[in-house]
């Protein structure tokens, strides 16, 4: 079935680094891609998404984008702040597999002052 | 923006017993979803719901599990007989539908937290 794999947590950074999370997918249709973050406390936003190869979903001043050749869509942003601390899940949605939501395991980020 | 709604934020209930968590998706969406996910590990889909039935389910969603639309506004998760590994925090989803689904994210809830005794 499909699957997705993301890089092992926690990653911690300090305010104003360079943050790269991994995210590799496995489906047997042609996804949609999607990043979520949980706040503590809170439930699952949606971050950006793409829904085709080459797509750069973005905001917030995260990015992604949706590499078929790779299977990866990994998630970018230029210079974490503490309030981006928080656990990101990749996603995905296989219109050949169903309506259901295939999340990868989370990986908690901490931003340090 | 309209969000999801569940209720309640925390359900503490001993082993054994029936509990129902209650959820108000979007007022203009057709799907609707529970997810859990239990402490530190993966949100695992259990169950999906259109036009007043199932339309897809996991190993996960067994016998003690149902759900349920009784109005036009609420959608809910009964377990008949509460199992110490159900404990967990349950998200409940929602998404427009239509021909392009695939391609739609589902808006998340805040969750309840269900701890069993």
């Amino acid at each position: 079935g499909d699957s997705v794999t993301q890089m092992e947590g926690p990653v911690t950074l300090s305010e104003e680094a360079f943050l790269t999370i991994n995210c590799t997918y496995t489906a047997t249709g042609y996804p949609s891609l999607f990043w979520y973050v949980q706040y503590p406390g809170e439930g699952l936003q949606l971050l950006l998404k793409a829904t085709k190869a080459d797509d750069k979903g973005s905001n917030k001043g995260f990015e992604a984008t949706y590499r078929k050749e790779t299977t990866s869509f990994h998630l970018e942003k230029g210079s974490v702040q503490v309030s981006d601390s928080a656990v990101y899940f990749c996603a995905l949605s296989d219109p050949n597999y169903g309506q259901n939501f295939v999340f990868g395991p989370g990986t908690r980020l901490s931003v340090l002052p | 923006e309209p969000e999801v709604t569940q209720t309640p934020s925390h359900q503490v209930t001993q082993m054994g017993q029936e509990v129902i968590l209650r959820c108000v998706p979007i007022s203009n969406h057709l799907y609707f979803y529970w997810y859990r996910q239990i402490l530190g590990q993966k949100v695992e889909f259990l169950v999906s719901f259109y036009n007043n039935e199932i339309s897809e389910k996991s190993e996960i969603f067994d016998d003690q599990f149902s759900v349920e639309r009784p109005d036009g506004s609420n959608f809910t998760l009964k377990i008949r007989s509460t199992k110490l590994e159900d404990s967990a925090m349950y998200f409940c989803a929602s998404t427009v539908g239509g021909a392009s689904i695939g391609n739609q994210p589902q808006h998340f809830g805040d969750g309840t937290r269900l701890s069993i005794l």
